[in-house]
């Protein structure tokens, strides 16, 4: 597609409850980055991966949350047992060569989750 | 540790002033440095970025940013405000060194322009 494309836009959920969310990359971008915006604050890294390398899975805040990425296409953000300090929106951004290359991030517009 | 802070979390600006948004990054070695928008209801998009070259970045839609390592700023301009320029400005930070692809952001500056 001709941007990053996410889903679901908004999701509601239940506390406990698993979600997924769903990421499209520009084709060809070698690099996928996760962030976590929660309300009032600045955009929190979770994860970044590049081609075929280990994913970087500092920023995951708990072993709650993981991610996967297929190749260089789909990637998906796994909540386990969602708690209300989850409620954010997730942002999806890729990147042709990664930082070094370009700087530039291209970002999609957002799930918002919220857990009630 | 990485750290962007922005000086205010709101700035409020008439159509045709100035428009000054605050960036102060920490980082011992000068690390590339971002300035990101996001309009209501859009993705964020980057309006300009300082990777080593000029110190004075010109960007998108008339905005401009310069670097000053005595500082560690990346203060965002521009000389005229638009009401199309209302919109939340995140400025960001990378290493130049292992740690490729993280950005570091700010928490947000809000912009609005009154007519």
């Amino acid at each position: 597609g001709a941007g990053v494309s996410q889903s679901p836009s908004n999701k509601v959920t239940e506390k406990g409850k698993d979600v997924e969310l769903r990421c499209d990359p520009i084709s060809g971008h070698t690099a996928l980055y996760w962030y976590r915006q929660r309300l009032g604050q600045g955009l929190e890294f979770l994860i970044y991966f590049q081609g075929n390398s280990a994913p970087d899975k500092s920023g995951l805040p708990s072993d709650r949350f993981s991610a996967e990425r297929t190749g260089e296409s789909v990637s998906t953000l796994t909540i386990q047992r969602t708690q209300q300090e989850d409620s954010a929106v997730y942002l999806c951004a890729s990147s042709l060569l990664g930082l070094a290359n370009t700087g530039e991030l291209f970002f999609g517009e957002g799930s918002r989750l919220t857990v009630l | 540790a990485q750290s962007v802070t922005q000086l205010g979390s709101h700035v409020s600006v008439s159509e045709g002033a100035l428009v000054l948004l605050r960036c102060n990054y920490s980082s011992s070695v000068p690390p590339y440095l971002f300035w990101y928008v996001q309009y209501p209801n859009q993705g964020l998009q980057l309006l300009l970025k300082y990777t080593s070259a000029a110190t004075l970045v010109k960007g998108i839609n008339g905005f401009e940013a310069e670097f000053k390592k005595s500082e560690t700023s990346f203060h965002l301009t521009k000389p005229s405000a638009h009401m199309s320029d209302a919109a939340e400005y995140f400025c960001a930070q990378a290493d130049r060194g292992s740690t490729l692809g993280r950005l570091y952001f700010g928490r947000g500056t809000q912009l609005t322009v009154w007519p």
